[in-house]
């Protein structure tokens, strides 16, 4: 199957500071990916999606200043968490769908502590 | 909105028992329904995807069915083990949206 790649796997950053999270389809083209936040035990929340060469798409609540996603090219895109807080300290999970059947793959994630 | 359920919330089993995870979806226009595994602090992994035209599918000790006009989806997992134990999540995709359940925690014991 397709595979999808983050970078770094986890992250440890002082609160006031910038994190940049990538997301690589390796072995495909993604034109469209999807962000998700995941707090301890709870499902996946759908953060916003991202959509190459336009602006991203963000769900009701998720504040686009804070949260800045570029889909650089058909295989990278980046969610860079801006003036991280302790509240943002999350699994951080992005996804791209494969073609023709709408089968998600989805990145290893990446565990975010802002202390 | 699609909303996702998944119950139970929780399930403790003996090894070697049969079990059945059960998902519904409030929205019956779904493209496929996935079930996937997350273990503690990892991502997900794919187990089974059901397109909407079909009623089920299977991989070794998994079988996936899909009811789509009741909006309903189970995960069965035969002979369990203790290594099955993990979080299992099921999710519909309506297209480019793909809304997640809520999850069920399995825990088998040995």
């Amino acid at each position: 199957g397709a595979v999808v790649s983050q970078h770094p796997s986890r992250v440890i950053c002082k609160s006031g500071t910038s994190v940049k999270i990538e997301c690589r389809s390796l072995d495909f083209q993604a034109t469209t990916m999807f962000w998700y936040r995941q707090f301890p035990k709870q499902s996946l929340m759908l953060m916003a999606t991202s959509n190459e060469g336009s602006k991203a798409t963000y769900e009701q609540g998720v504040e686009k200043d804070k949260f800045l996603i570029n889909h650089a090219s058909l295989t990278l895109s980046t969610l860079t968490v801006t003036s991280a807080h302790p509240e943002d300290s999350s699994f951080y999970i992005c996804s791209a769908p494969g073609t023709g059947n709408y089968e998600q793959f989805f990145g290893p994630g990446t565990r975010l502590t802002v202390l | 909105k699609q909303e996702v359920t998944q119950i139970p919330a929780a399930l403790s089993v003996p090894e070697g028992e049969n079990l059945v995870l059960n998902c519904s979806f409030t929205d019956s226009a779904i493209y496929n329904l996935q079930w996937f595994r997350q273990d503690p602090g990892k991502g997900l992994t794919s187990l089974l995807l059901i397109q909407s035209s079909q009623r089920e599918q299977t991989s070794g000790r998994l079988n996936a069915s899909l009811d789509k006009s009741s909006g309903r989806s189970t995960l069965y997992i035969a002979a369990s083990q203790p290594g099955d134990s993990a979080t299992y999540l099921c999710a519909v995709s309506t297209g480019n949206q793909f809304y997640f359940g809520t999850g069920t925690s399995l825990t088998v014991i040995p």
